[in-house]
C-alpha cells in the first residue's frame, strides 16, 4: 500500500517568516496530494490539493510543489501567522479506480507553531 | 458546499457497551465513506472503506467484528463500537466523497471516552 512520511514533526518560526513542510510517497501511481489543517479536537480542513499533471499551486500565502520523479511534494507558508498555529497532514491516494478510489493515507503531522 | 455531519460529538460509555456513531452527507450522496480513527498527537489512520450497499473494506488489523459499519444508504453510514474498552478511547472522524470527485469531506469528529 501507499506509505507517506512526513517532516518535520514539529516546527516553530517567528511571526512573518516562511515554514516548509515536506512530504514523501511510496506509490508512484499516486495522483491526489492534500494538505490539511487540524485544530485541536476539530477535524482536518483542506487547505490546498495539487494533483499529479501540475508541478505548483498556489493560493495566497500558501503553495504546494510537487516533484513526480522524486514522489515527494511540499507545503509553503509565507508570512506566517500566529493563526496558522496547528497541526498539518499531508497526503496521497492510492491509484484511482475501484471501490477504494478516493482512499488517503495521510503523514504523520507537523506541528506547527507561529511566535508573534 | 459539501457538509458532512457526524453525531455525537462527544459520547463517554462504561467498559462492555457498544456506542453507535452517525456520518451524514447532507447536501450530496456520498458514493464512498471513510472512516479514520485519531489517537492524541497521532495522525489519521483508516480503519474501513464503506460503500453504500456492500460490505465495508477493513484496513489491517482492524477487527470486523469490533467496528461494525454500516452503509445502508446514500447519506448515512453508521460505526459501531462493540463491547468497548479503554483502548478504544480515541477521536472517531468520517469523511464522505461522491461521484469521480476525488477530495474528501470530513465529519466533525467523535470524541470517544471509554471508562
Amino acid at each position: 500500500g501507499e506509505n507517506v512520511e512526513q517532516h518535520p514533526s514539529t516546527l516553530s518560526v517567528q511571526e512573518g517568516d516562511s515554514a516548509v513542510i515536506k512530504c514523501t510517497y511510496s506509490d508512484s501511481a499516486s495522483n491526489y496530494f492534500p494538505w490539511y489543517k487540524q485544530e485541536l479536537g476539530k477535524r482536518p480542513q483542506l487547505i490546498i490539493d495539487i494533483r499529479s499533471n501540475v508541478g505548483e499551486k498556489k493560493d495566497q500565502r500558501i503553495a504546494v510543489t510537487l516533484n513526480k520523479t522524486a514522489k515527494h511534494f511540499s507545503l509553503h507558508i509565507t508570512e506566517t501567522q500566529p493563526e496558522d498555529s496547528a497541526v498539518y497532514f499531508c497526503a496521497a491516494n492510492l491509484r484511482a479506480g475501484g471501490t477504494s478510489y478516493g482512499k488517503l493515507t495521510f503523514g504523520q503531522g507537523t506541528i506547527l507553531t507561529v511566535h508573534p | 458546499g459539501a457538509v458532512v455531519s457526524q453525531h455525537p460529538s462527544r459520547v463517554i460509555c462504561k467498559s462492555g457497551t457498544s456506542v453507535k456513531i452517525e456520518c451524514r452527507s447532507l447536501d450530496f450522496q456520498a458514493t464512498t465513506m471513510f472512516w479514520y480513527r485519531q489517537f492524541p498527537k497521532q495522525s489519521l489512520m483508516l480503519m474501513a472503506t464503506s460503500n453504500e450497499g456492500s460490505k465495508a473494506t477493513y484496513e489491517q488489523g482492524v477487527e470486523k467484528d469490533k467496528f461494525l459499519i454500516n452503509h445502508a444508504s446514500l447519506t448515512l453510514s453508521t460505526l459501531t463500537v462493540t463491547s468497548a474498552h479503554p483502548e478504544d478511547s480515541s477521536f472517531y472522524i468520517c469523511s464522505a466523497r461522491w461521484g469521480t470527485e476525488i477530495s474528501l469531506h470530513f465529519g466533525n469528529g467523535t470524541r470517544l471516552t471509554v471508562t
